[in-house]
Order: C-alpha cells, then sequence, then structure tokens
C-alpha cells in the first residue's frame, strides 16, 4: 500500500537557517504530494503541493519539488523564521480521494 | 468563520460508553472525510463521503466504528463501546470532488477524545 516516511524530529534550528525535512514516498500509482502545517492550538493547514513530476509547490517562502525518479518531496526553506514553528506533515493522494500521511516533523525555530 | 467545525472539541468518556461526534463541513464542498490522529503520528484515514453516500469504508478501525451523513451535509462518527486505546484526534476534513474545483482538503479543528 501507499506510505511516506519522513525525517523524525524535533529539528531545532536558529532564525534565518536553512530547513530540509526530508519526505520519501510508496505509491503503486502516480500520486500527488501534498506538504501540510499544524501550528501549535490549529488545525491542520495545506503549505504547497505538486501533482506531476518536476513540479514544485511554494508557499510563503517554502519549496518542495516533486522528484519520481527518487519518490522524494523534499521541503526546504532558505531562511526560516520563529513563527515558522509547527509539525510539518508530508502526504500523498492517488485518484483525488484520501490522503496518505508521514507521522510528522517538528520544527523548533529559536531566536 | 465558513471553515470546518467540529463538536465537541473535546470528550472524555468511561471505557465502554458510546460517543458521537459531528462534523459540519465547509458549505460548497460535496466531501466529507474522517481521520484519526494518535499522538505523535499523521492523521490516518478512516472513511469518507461523497454527497450522502459513504464511497470507502473498509479503513474504519473496527465494526464499533460508523459514520453517517444523512442529507450530504453535516457528519457524525459514533464509537460504540470505547476502549482506552480508542483515545485520539478525530479529525475532519472537507473539499470538492474534482481537481478542477480544488481538490484541497480543509481540516477542522479536530475532537480529542479521551476514554478512561
Amino acid at each position: 500500500g501507499d506510505s511516506v516516511t519522513q525525517m523524525e524530529g524535533p529539528v531545532t534550528l536558529s532564525e534565518e537557517a536553512f530547513l530540509t525535512i526530508n519526505c520519501t514516498y510508496t505509491a503503486t500509482g502516480y500520486p500527488s504530494l501534498f506538504w501540510y502545517v499544524q501550528y501549535p492550538g490549529e488545525g491542520l493547514q495545506l503549505l504547497l503541493k505538486a501533482t506531476k513530476a518536476d513540479d514544485k509547490g511554494s508557499n510563503k517562502g517554502f519549496e518542495a519539488t516533486y522528484r519520481k525518479e527518487t519518490t522524494s518531496f523534499h521541503l526546504e526553506k532558505g531562511s526560516v523564521q520563529v513563527s515558522d514553528s509547527a509539525v510539518y506533515f508530508c502526504a500523498l493522494s492517488e485518484g483525488y480521494s484520501t490522503l496518505t500521511f508521514g507521522k510528522g516533523t517538528m520544527l523548533l525555530v529559536s531566536p | 468563520d465558513t471553515g470546518v467545525s467540529q463538536d465537541p472539541r473535546h470528550k472524555i468518556t468511561k471505557r465502554g460508553q458510546n460517543v458521537t461526534f459531528r462534523c459540519d463541513p465547509i458549505s460548497e464542498h460535496n466531501r466529507l472525510y474522517w481521520y484519526r490522529q494518535t499522538l505523535g503520528q499523521g492523521p490516518e484515514f478512516l472513511t469518507y463521503f461523497q454527497n450522502e453516500a459513504q464511497l470507502e469504508k473498509s479503513r474504519l478501525l473496527s465494526d464499533r466504528f460508523s459514520a453517517e451523513r444523512p442529507k450530504g451535509s453535516f457528519s457524525t462518527l459514533e464509537i460504540q463501546r470505547t476502549e482506552q486505546g480508542d483515545s485520539a484526534m478525530y479529525l475532519c476534513a472537507s473539499s470538492f470532488s474534482r481537481e478542477g474545483l480544488g481538490f484541497r482538503q480543509f481540516f477542522g479543528p479536530g475532537t480529542r477524545l479521551t476514554v478512561l
């Protein structure tokens, strides 16, 4: 079945540092890929998505590129802020139906 | 606010009791999803509806779990004879059913269940 594997956290960074959160997936077909974010005390929000190979999703300074050859969708940001502290979930969907999530990676950014 | 709402936000119950949660989706959305999230894990899909029809329910965790969406609007998730292992956050999401209309799933704040 489908699965998503994310790097374990927490990831602790200083403000303005570069961020990478690794995500790899296993799917039987050709999925769409997503990053969701959960800020403390809030619900899950879509951060970015990509629907086909080599697509780059981007939002709020975050980027991720759909790499079919390596089955990866790593999340990056060039300069993190304290307000980026949250839990980040990588997810996939086949056929525009349900989402399969990774376990989540907590990001802690200090001033 | 026209987002997804869930009620109650917190529920504490004793083992063996039945509980029911409600989800009100974004009104224009015809799809509604239920997920469960345990501590330190990502959300796990349970079931989903398109309008009134329950299109997938094989992933419900046991026959103690059931969901309804009788008029294609709000939905309820019921857990009968709760067990301590049912303690989790139960998430609801809604979306349109076609990419052209925006497949993006919008999540509610969740209902946190604690079974004593």
